[in-house]
């Protein structure tokens, strides 16, 4: 069935620098994927998503890099600062609509 | 972006009973629901997919007799837990997408069942 894998599952970091995630897919079919940051307790939020018609994509301080060939996309966040720190997942959507997340990655950033 | 809204936010029952928990999509219509459950320091592992006015599907491993799940409306639809036993005790969370756009899921706020 589909899968999805997320490396690393937790990441540390110092204010200021870059945090990258890495997740793979096992379903060629999929065609939407969606990165989700998570507080405890509370529903997944997005924070951003790429199409796989598309590359690359950034907003801010925060950019999604997709590789169809391969099957991996990746998660960039720059300037990272403590409030970044969460439970950040990945998940790809095929196109009967099942949404599947990876395993998750708890980044903490140090003051 | 959409509204999705779940019901309860936190139950606690006792073994044995069940429990129902609802999703509704509030200004858009959904065919099709996901429903998920999150253990603690786990991912969100996907329970089945509800499809309106046909039976939902279940992903491998997930009991059908044990997570009833009833999509009547194109707005509503509802997980009942039976016969709760308190390794059911998880956080349950909905997620609906507007029918016919296979982009993004909007997510409800989440339930936590407790069984004690």
């Amino acid at each position: 069935g589909e899968n999805v894998e997320q490396h690393p599952s937790t990441l540390s970091v110092q204010e200021g620098d870059s945090a990258v995630i890495k997740c793979t897919y096992s379903d060629s079919a999929s065609n939407y994927f969606p990165w989700y940051k998570q507080e405890l307790g509370k529903r997944p939020q997005l924070i951003i998503d790429i199409r796989s018609n598309v590359g690359e994509k950034k907003d801010q301080r925060i950019a999604v890099t997709l590789n169809k060939t391969a099957k991996h996309f990746s998660l960039h966040i720059t300037e990272t600062q403590p409030e970044d720190s969460a439970v950040y997942f990945c998940a790809a959507r095929n196109q009967g609509g099942k949404l599947i997340f990876g395993q998750g990655t708890e980044l903490s950033v140090k003051p | 972006g959409a509204v999705v809204s779940q019901h309860p936010s936190r139950v606690i029952c006792k073994s044995g009973t069940s429990v129902k928990i609802e999703c509704r999509s509030l200004d858009f219509q959904a065919t099709t629901m996901f429903w998920y459950r999150q253990f603690p320091k786990q991912s969100l592992m996907l329970m089945a997919t509800s499809n309106e006015g046909s039976k939902a599907t279940y992903e491998q491993g997930v009991e059908k007799d044990k997570f009833l799940i009833n999509h009547a409306s194109l707005t509503l639809s509802t997980l009942t837990v039976t016969s709760a036993h308190p390794e059911d005790s998880s956080f349950y969370i909905c997620s609906a997408g507007e029918t016919g756009h296979t982009g993004e899921l909007f997510f409800g706020e989440g339930s936590r069942l407790t069984v004690l």
